[in-house]
């Protein structure tokens, strides 16, 4: 049962546009989120996090957005550049248990055409 | 800073052959992972490490897998024997301490059993 799902496997985009990576989890027991970015041949990189007492952080052209009682959250690029072509992973945990284990969805490919 | 180094960055070998794979987390760190990421898949954790102790071995195929992190630094991960299933990439991972969520990945290796 996957906990972490990111529905959409590839998404693309024009450059300057908004990009919108979307993320949906079961586990009514996740509080913390967190988007990884990954180039290939290269591990994960860590973009942006948020914790449930939020709604919305951000970091400079990035910004992730929560809705707990949809448990759904999404990762905005304002504007895309095509150096943001890379798989985006979205994580969850529990930070009130002690595994402080990373669930992963399966990823979506960003692709920004210039 | 230098980040988290994995070597090999890449291994082929033939069924039931052994192989390892070496992993220097970022200095400081005391937690180390390691994951394991199927094709198309997000990265699946195998075991953490809170300096020299193993603390969640639970995903572990124990079987065929076994994984050591003397002096509570560098660690090593084996596979003996591995199978055709084995394929993948295998990922190392490394956060200040436990409660940091955000943890900083090495670029992996891929692993080709043939």
């Amino acid at each position: 049962d996957q906990q972490v799902k990111q529905n959409s496997p590839s998404l693309s985009v024009q450059e300057g546009r908004i990009s919108i990576l979307n993320c949906d989890y079961t586990n009514s027991m996740f509080d913390y989120f967190l988007w990884y970015k990954k180039y290939p041949a290269e591990g994960p990189t860590f973009l942006i996090s948020i914790s449930s007492i939020k709604d919305k952080n951000e970091d400079g052209r990035f910004t992730v957005f929560l809705n707990k009682s949809a448990k759904h959250l999404s990762l905005h690029i304002v504007p895309s550049q095509p150096g943001d072509s890379a798989v985006y992973f979205c994580a969850a945990a529990d930070s009130g248990g002690s595994n402080y284990k990373l669930t992963f969805g399966k990823g979506t490919l960003l692709t920004v055409n210039p | 800073e230098a980040g988290v180094v994995q070597s090999p960055r890449y291994k082929i070998i033939e069924k039931k052959q052994p192989v390892a794979f070496w992993c220097n987390p970022i200095s400081g760190h005391n937690t180390l992972y390691w994951y394991l990421q199927n094709l198309g898949q997000g990265p699946e954790l195998l075991i953490r490490y809170e300096n020299e102790e193993a603390v969640d071995d639970s995903q572990l195929p124990k079987d065929r897998f076994s994984a050591e992190r003397l002096k509570g630094v560098d660690s090593t991960l084996k596979i003996q024997p591995a199978e055709l299933g084995d394929s993948a990439v295998y990922l190392c991972a490394s956060s200040l301490e436990a409660g940091a969520y955000t943890q900083y990945f090495g670029p992996g290796t891929r692993l080709t059993v043939l």
